[in-house]
């Protein structure tokens, strides 16, 4: 059966640090997500992308945060100087994109992305 | 500025019992709601969904109910078996972005 896969499963970083964390998509989906999980606290939406631009976002998604689709499989979250606060569950998503609004959405295993 | 919540962080239940687990919303624009069931280590994984048209959605042994007065959701498993311990998030929509509830942790008891 075919899934989202993310790497790495866990990234440690320095306080004011790129990262770039991936996504591999369900190859013939259209939609792609990312969510984060802060722990003990709910699953937030960050961002959608679709046809290669963002769809919509959340007000999380400052100027720190992009999104891209360099190539036909992956799919980037950029974090451009990482603050503690950035430290949780980065979850990629994606779906068919027939029906958007109620496309069932298969989410990866998750980035945990740790900010020291 | 929590649109949906869900009061019960935790559940335990008997194997074979009913789990009922609740969620409730705050925007009346949401149309669509959805379940996450999520092990840990992994991703959330898609259960069950209703749309605001429907009172009731049934596939197998779980059934969503969704009352839109009260603006209250219930995710009710019969029976429950000890594989469905998990956390059990809550989702809704009323465009192309979910809100997430905080999860409920159910824990099945062989």
């Amino acid at each position: 059966e075919p899934e989202v896969t993310q790497t790495p499963s866990h990234q440690v970083t320095q306080m004011g640090q790129e990262v770039i964390l991936r996504c591999v998509p369900i190859s013939n989906h259209l939609y792609f997500y990312w969510y984060r999980q802060i722990l003990g606290q709910k699953v937030e939406f960050l961002v959608s992308f679709y046809n290669n631009e963002i769809s919509e976002k959340s007000e999380i998604f400052d100027d720190q945060f992009s999104v891209e689709r360099p190539d036909g499989s992956n799919f980037t979250l950029k974090i451009r100087s990482t603050k503690l606060e950035d430290s949780a569950m980065y979850f990629c998503a994606s779906s068919a994109g027939l029906a958007p609004l109620t496309d069932t959405q298969y989410f990866g295993p998750g980035t945990r992305l740790t900010v020291l | 500025d929590q649109q949906v919540k869900q009061n019960s962080p935790s559940l335990s239940v008997q194997e074979g019992r009913i789990s009922i687990l609740n969620c409730d919303y705050t925007n009346s624009m949401f149309d669509y709601f959805l379940w996450y069931k999520k092990y840990p280590a992994e991703g959330p994984t898609f259960l069950i969904s209703i749309s605001s048209i429907k009172d009731k959605n049934e596939d197998g042994r779980f059934t969503v109910f969704l009352n839109k007065s009260a603006k209250h959701l219930s995710l009710h498993i019969v029976p429950s078996q000890p594989g469905d311990s998990a956390v059990y998030f809550c989702a809704a929509s009323g465009g192309n972005q979910f809100y997430f509830g905080t999860g409920t942790s159910l824990t099945v008891i062989p």
